[in-house]
């Protein structure tokens, strides 16, 4: 079936370390892979995405990275800071017939100062 | 260019009443869908549509009726609702095209409902 797994549930950092998100997901023919960050209240926010062509993909201090051979894909926060903390969802294209994304369950980022 | 517009932004129901989701969006985009989502649950599909006139089921589409009559709108419906609907209601539009050109889907601000 369609699935996509995500973990940790909850991460804990200090600030100026890193934060790293796992995802996988099922379905081989999947060819695009959206990150979203949700702040309390607020709608998510794609934050990177990155497209079964490239391994991985930089905007300043989050890279994501993509394994298409063990289906899975990665999300990595450098330089953590306060303003990081919020829940982190990852998701998958699945494309067979139509264009459904599923998503992961959510990673609940803290930055402790 | 407003983008995705949900009303209402909140609704408190009680059980057994029945009310209508309103998405809107005004990006041209043949897909719109809505999700709810619950905590520890991420975002969960309800229904989804490829295009006006036409619905689909996703991962948990009982207790819930949609509408696509024009392309611009999206309409989720709750017959008799039941306090296991109490959630966070997203919807959002996306445009595909052949060689993956453009997947970035777009979110509305949600709708908060509680059904007591």
């Amino acid at each position: 079936g369609e699935n996509v797994e995500q973990h940790p549930s909850t991460l804990s950092v200090q600030e100026g370390d890193s934060a790293v998100i796992k995802c996988t997901y099922s379905d081989s023919a999947s060819n695009y892979f959206p990150w979203y960050k949700q702040e309390l209240g607020k709608r998510p926010q794609l934050i990177i995405d990155i497209r079964s062509n490239v391994g991985e993909k930089k905007d300043q201090r989050i890279a994501v990275t993509l394994n298409k051979t063990a289906k899975h894909f990665s999300l990595h926060i450098t330089e953590t800071q306060p303003e990081d903390s919020a829940v982190y969802f990852c998701a998958a294209l699945f494309t067979s017939g139509t264009y459904k994304y599923i998503f992961g369950t959510g990673t609940r980022l803290k930055v402790l100062a | 260019n407003a983008g995705v517009t949900q009303t209402p932004k909140f609704r408190v129901l009680k059980t057994g009443q029945s009310m209508t989701l309103l998405c809107a969006q005004d990006m041209n985009h043949e897909y719109m869908y809505w999700y709810r989502q619950d905590p520890g649950m991420g975002l969960r599909l309800i229904h989804y549509s490829v295009g006006e006139g036409t619905t689909a089921k996703g991962e948990v589409p009982d207790g819930y009726n949609v509408s696509r009559l024009k392309k611009q709108n999206f309409l989720l419906g709750l017959e008799s609702a039941a306090p296991s609907q109490t959630s966070v209601y997203f919807c959002a539009s996306s445009y595909h095209l052949a060689g993956d050109v453009e997947n970035i889907q777009y979110f509305g601000a949600g709708t908060r409902l509680s059904v007591l």
